[in-house]
């Protein structure tokens, strides 16, 4: 089992481009997570989904759209980037009711 | 809304020396408390965790932390440190059922000192 993976490893981007940062799980499990990681700042959370079909934002969804069409991928969007996601992305995976989470190895973006 | 604190942003130990670092939360109910590691350039790794019951907590690579809710906090341990524990270290409080996600700390980086 891969468990959570994530693509590109890294990825550098220029002020008003897109992309998507991919995320697939192969856990089966409900809950999938987006977070970002800035030096000094911890982890915080984008959006999440609790299942295909639905999405919420988390504290800081500005500039980001996500979409879960099945239960194994959650991938994020970024449609007009801007230096302020100059970041590392973590997505992460749990059961209903459980709270632990297991995470990718991340993407680090740079907007330059 | 939560909140952790882990107060200590560098912490250097010398190599075979104990380990504590400190976690404080805020939370309104019961907590679900969590240690991450993270290594240079990788993801989280659980250490241990919190949901109820004894609050000694024992996790892998010979941690473990201790739940104090009169303190509200939740600091990690470790006797003797290693050289391979070096890395950056996160404590994280969720909500009972993990819909929407942890709140993490802002880390602590520790140093081993051979």
């Amino acid at each position: 089992n891969a468990g959570v993976t994530q693509t590109p490893k890294f990825r550098i981007l220029k002020i008003g481009q897109s992309m998507t940062l991919q995320c697939a799980q192969d856990m089966n499990h409900n809950y999938m997570y987006w977070y970002r990681q800035d030096p000094g700042m911890g982890l915080k959370l984008i959006y999440y989904s609790v299942g295909a079909g639905i999405t919420d934002k988390g504290e800081v969804p500005n500039g980001y759209n996500v979409s879960r069409s099945t239960t194994e991928d959650f991938p994020l969007r970024l449609e007009l980037a801007a230096p302020s996601q100059t970041s590392v992305y973590f997505c992460a995976t749990g059961l209903a009711g459980y709270n632990e989470q297991f995470f990718g190895p991340g993407t680090r973006l740079t907007v330059l | 809304a939560q909140s952790v604190t882990q107060p200590d942003i560098h912490i250097t130990v010398s190599e075979g020396a104990s380990l504590e670092l400190r976690c404080n939360y805020s939370y309104g109910a019961t907590p679900y408390l969590f240690w991450y590691v993270q290594s240079p350039g990788q993801g989280l790794q659980l250490l241990l965790k919190y949901f109820s019951g004894d609050t000694l907590v024992q996790g892998i690579k010979g941690f473990e932390a201790e739940f104090k809710r009169s303190q509200s906090s939740f600091n990690l341990r470790k006797p003797s440190v290693h050289w391979s524990d070096a890395a950056e270290y996160f404590c994280a409080v969720g909500a009972g059922g993990g819909a929407d996600g942890l709140t993490f700390g802002k880390g602590t980086h520790l140093i081993i000192q051979p």
